[in-house]
C-alpha cells in the first residue's frame, strides 16, 4: 500500500534558521505531490504542489521543495522562517492520477522570535 | 473563506445518539472528500465522492454513513459511535481527480 513519511514529527527553530522538513513516500510510478500548512486554529491549505516538469516547486510565503525521484522524497525547504511559520506542516501524495490523497502524519513547527 | 464550509464546528454526542455533519462547498468542484484527524496520525479518507456518486469507502465502520445529495453539499451521518471516534472530521473538494483538495475547517466530534 502506498505511503507518506514524515520522520520530524516535531521541529523547533529560532527565526532567520533555515527551515527542511523531510518526506518520503512509497510509490513506484506517477505521482503528483503536495505540502499542506495548518495554521493554528485554521484550515489546512495548500503551500506548493509538484505535477511535473522542473523539480524544483517555489510555493507561497518563500516556502520550496524539491522531487528527488531516485530518493521517493519530495522536503520542503525554507531559508529564512519567520515566527508566523509557527504551524503544522503536511506532506500529501496522490499516486497513479487516482481520487486518493495519502498524507503523512504531519510535522509541528515551533519558531520562537 | 475556504469556499468549504462545515457545520457544526463542535458536536459532543452519547454513543446512542444520531447526529450528522455538514458540508457545502461554493467551489463549483466535481469531487468531495470525508477525511478523519487524529492525534499523531495520519489523515484518514473515509469516503469520495465524484459528481454525487460514491467512488471509495475506504473500509469505514457502518456507523459512519455519507450522504451526497448532489455536487456543493455532502453529509456524514453519525450513529452509535464509539469514543475512539472522536477526531476532526474534515471535508474537502476538488475540481478533478489527482488535483489540488480545498479543505473547510473541520468538526470536532467528540464522542462520550
Amino acid at each position: 500500500a502506498q505511503s507518506v513519511s514524515q520522520h520530524n514529527h516535531h521541529v523547533i527553530l529560532s527565526e532567520a534558521a533555515s527551515l527542511e522538513l523531510g518526506c518520503n513516500y512509497s510509490y513506484g510510478g506517477t505521482v503528483n505531490l503536495f505540502w499542506y500548512v495548518q495554521y493554528p486554529g485554521q484550515h489546512l491549505q495548500l503551500l506548493l504542489k509538484y505535477f511535473s516538469g522542473d523539480p524544483l516547486v517555489k510555493g507561497i510565503k518563500g516556502f520550496e521543495a524539491e522531487f528527488i525521484k531516485s530518493k521517493f522524497s519530495f522536503n520542503l525547504r525554507k531559508p529564512s522562517v519567520q515566527w508566523s511559520d509557527t504551524a503544522e506542516y503536511f506532506c500529501a501524495v496522490n499516486a497513479g492520477n487516482t481520487d486518493k490523497l495519502i498524507f503523512g502524519t504531519g510535522t509541528r513547527l515551533q519558531v520562537f522570535p | 473563506e475556504t469556499g468549504v464550509t462545515q457545520t457544526p464546528r463542535h458536536l459532543v454526542m452519547g454513543m446512542t445518539n444520531k447526529k450528522s455533519l455538514k458540508c457545502e462547498q461554493h467551489l463549483g468542484h466535481n469531487a468531495m472528500y470525508w477525511y478523519k484527524q487524529s492525534a499523531k496520525k495520519p489523515l484518514e479518507l473515509m469516503f469520495v465522492y465524484s459528481l454525487e456518486e460514491r467512488v471509495e469507502n475506504n473500509s469505514v465502520p457502518s456507523r459512519f454513513s455519507p450522504e451526497c445529495p448532489n455536487s456543493s453539499h455532502l453529509f456524514l451521518h453519525l450513529h452509535t459511535l464509539q469514543p475512539e471516534d472522536s477526531a476532526l472530521y474534515l471535508c474537502a473538494s476538488s475540481p478533478s481527480w489527482a488535483g489540488e483538495l480545498f479543505f473547510g475547517e473541520g468538526s470536532r466530534l467528540t464522542v462520550l
